[in-house]
């Protein structure tokens, strides 16, 4: 069975300052991951996702993240925080291309402070 | 404008009362999907539908239904509501590729008392 963990529920941060949300994976086969944010009162928006190549991964609102295949980790980056970046993100993780499940993650709470 | 919409937004029943949410996308996708917030547990899947008349279940499907009879459209029904369905749920999208994001709506907040 396919699993995400984000071992933080809230991170805070200045603005200004680097961003990262952390998640780590368990899958068999090789993993399509997916970052996705939520504001208040609305759906989950597509950040970026990784499926093949580049472990670097770059999104939208000028989020990167990078893919650690001997750490089972894709971890959420950001090199400096807005005030508008706080929101509830969530990893996923899908086991290859004949997977169609699409595992999340608990979320991660990001609070940037002016 | 590309969308998944889902109604009602908000919703508050009381036990038994059978109850429809409906999700409808404009974007020609194949696959749609029905998931479930619930606070420390992310999203999680209850059913899916590859295509018209093609739907299997997530992880957590007892107590729902669903129904893809048209490609734009996959109703989420609950035939005999419970107060542990009270929840948050969203609808998603996405072409049948897996390797492309799923496009959510924007949820409908269900209380079942």
């Amino acid at each position: 069975a396919q699993s995400v963990a984000q071992p933080e529920d809230q991170v805070n941060v200045a603005e200004g300052n680097p961003l990262t949300v952390k998640c780590t994976y368990s899958v068999s086969g090789n993993p399509y991951l997916f970052w996705y944010v939520q504001y208040p009162n609305r759906g989950l928006q597509f950040l970026l996702k990784y499926i093949t190549g580049d472990n670097l991964v770059k999104g939208s609102y000028g989020f990167e993240a990078e893919f650690n295949k001997s750490q089972t980790s894709f971890h959420l980056k950001k090199p400096s925080a807005l005030v508008s970046d706080s929101a509830l993100y969530f990893c996923a993780v899908r086991g290859g291309p004949n997977d169609y499940k699409l595992s999340f993650g608990a979320g991660t709470t990001v609070t940037v402070r002016a | 404008e590309a969308q998944v919409t889902q109604n009602p937004r908000y919703l508050i029943t009381v036990t038994g009362k059978k109850l429809t949410v409906t999700c409808s996308q404009n974007m020609n996708h194949e696959y749609m999907s029905w998931y479930r917030q619930d606070p420390g547990l992310g999203l999680r899947q209850i059913y899916y539908s590859m295509n018209v008349e093609v739907t299997d279940k997530g992880d957590v499907p007892e107590g729902y239904k669903v129904s893809r009879k048209e490609k734009r459209n996959f109703p989420l029904i609950l035939e005999s509501p419970s107060p542990n369905q009270t929840s948050l749920y969203f609808c998603a999208s996405s072409s049948t590729y897996s390797n492309q994001p799923q496009h959510f709506g924007d949820g409908t907040r269900l209380s079942i008392l």
